[in-house]
This record gives structure tokens, sequence and C-alpha cells, in this order.
């Protein structure tokens, strides 16, 4: 099965500084790769994803890079906002039909 | 709401009881979830339906029962539970389990079961 580890488990920043998230897996046949934010009290929610034939997508303040060579995913989040403070999971899609794993999770935590 | 309703919200049951969590989605999707969450796993996958067959079942001890009656509802059975039993249950789902196309994998996720076992 699928290997995920999500580093840092823990990240502070400053509002307005950036963060970035690593996700690293296992199965060298994955090719889905998204990301979910959970906010306190609430259910965990898509907020970015991005398919093995992309090597980088953004959405606004949020962006996720693809290394398919070294087997990781970045989650990119610019002028963090304290509205951006949650758990972030990634959840790498192995191979056939296998369904997502998930990571241990980040918690991000933006300092106004 | 986002389309996936789960009850009970909060559920506390003793290890002798019988106890039943139900998930119910109108979103058209043939994929159904059950995760585990806790501080020591936190998203846990436990059980998959697509089409309402089980296509997966990560290796969860039998005091644990789903059942998928059709595409829209799930339901997970809980018998002689243990403490250690005690998280929040996501139900989640998707249009299908295969990746096939744009957005047919994507979680919609339920707010959960907050499960409580003495």
């Amino acid at each position: 099965g699928e290997n995920v580890e999500q580093h840092p488990s823990t990240l502070s920043v400053q509002e307005g500084d950036s963060a970035v998230i690593k996700c690293t897996y296992s199965d060298s046949a994955s090719n889905y790769f998204p990301w979910y934010k959970q906010e306190l009290g609430k259910r965990p929610q898509l907020i970015i994803d991005i398919r093995s034939n992309v090597g980088e997508k953004k959405d606004q303040r949020i962006a996720v890079t693809l290394n398919k060579t070294a087997k990781h995913f970045s989650l990119h989040i610019t002028e963090t906002q304290p509205e951006d403070s949650a758990v972030y999971f990634c959840a790498p899609r192995g191979a056939g039909n296998t369904p997502l794993v998930f990571g241990k999770g980040t918690r991000l935590s933006v300092i106004a | 709401e986002t389309g996936v309703t789960q009850t009970p919200r909060h559920l506390v049951m003793g290890m002798t009881n019988k106890k039943s969590l139900k998930c119910e989605q109108h979103l058209g999707h043939n994929a159904m979830y059950w995760y585990k969450q806790s501080a020591k796993k936190p998203l846990e996958l436990m059980f998959v339906y697509n089409f309402k067959e089980q296509t997966e079942n990560n290796s969860v001890p039998s005091r644990f029962s789903p059942e998928c009656p059709n595409s829209s509802h799930l339901f997970l059975h809980l018998h002689t539970l243990q403490p250690e039993d005690s998280a929040l249950y996501l139900c989640a789902s998707s249009q299908d389990q295969r990746v096939t196309f744009s957005g047919a994998n994507v979680l919609t996720f339920g707010a959960g079961s907050r499960l409580t076992v003495l």
C-alpha cells in the first residue's frame, strides 16, 4: 500500500508570510495528488489537486507542485491569513482503483 | 450542509451495546467511504463501497460492520466496541472511486459522528 509522510507536522507563520507543506509518497504509479483542509470542528474539504501529467497548479493564493521523480508534492500558501489556520492533509492516490490514503496532517497556525 | 448527512452527530454507548451510524448523500455519487478520525490516526480509511459493492476493508475489526443498501445510504453497525474505538467517524462520498475524469475522485465529507465508548 501507499506510505505517506507529511512534513512538518506543525507550522506557525506570521500573517502575510508564505507556508509550504511537503508530502512524500511511496507508490511510483500514483497519479492523483490532492490537498484537503480541515478547520477546527469542521469537515475536511478539498482545496486543490493535481494530476500526474501536470507539474504545477495554482489557484489564487494556493499552489501545488509535483515532483514525480522524487515522489513528493507540496502545498504552497502565499500571503497567509488567519483563516488559513487549519490542519492540512495530503492524500496521494496509488495505482489502480486504490482509495485515497491520507497523511497524518500538518497543523498550520497563522499568527496575526 | 455539503450534501452528505450523518446521524447521529453524537453517540455514547457501553461496550455491550449495539448501535448504528447512518450516512446519506443525494449528490448522485456512486462511491461511499467510512473514515475514522482520532488523535492517533487523523484520517484512517475503514471501508469503501463503489456502486454498492464493498471494494476496500482496511483490516477493520469485525465489531464494525458496514452496510450499503444503495448508492445513497451507508451504515456502520457497531457491536461490542472498546473504549479505544472512541473517535469521530466520518462518512464521505465521491462520484466514482476510480480516477477516470476530472473531479470524480473528489471526496465530499459529512460532519461526522462523534462516538464515545464507555
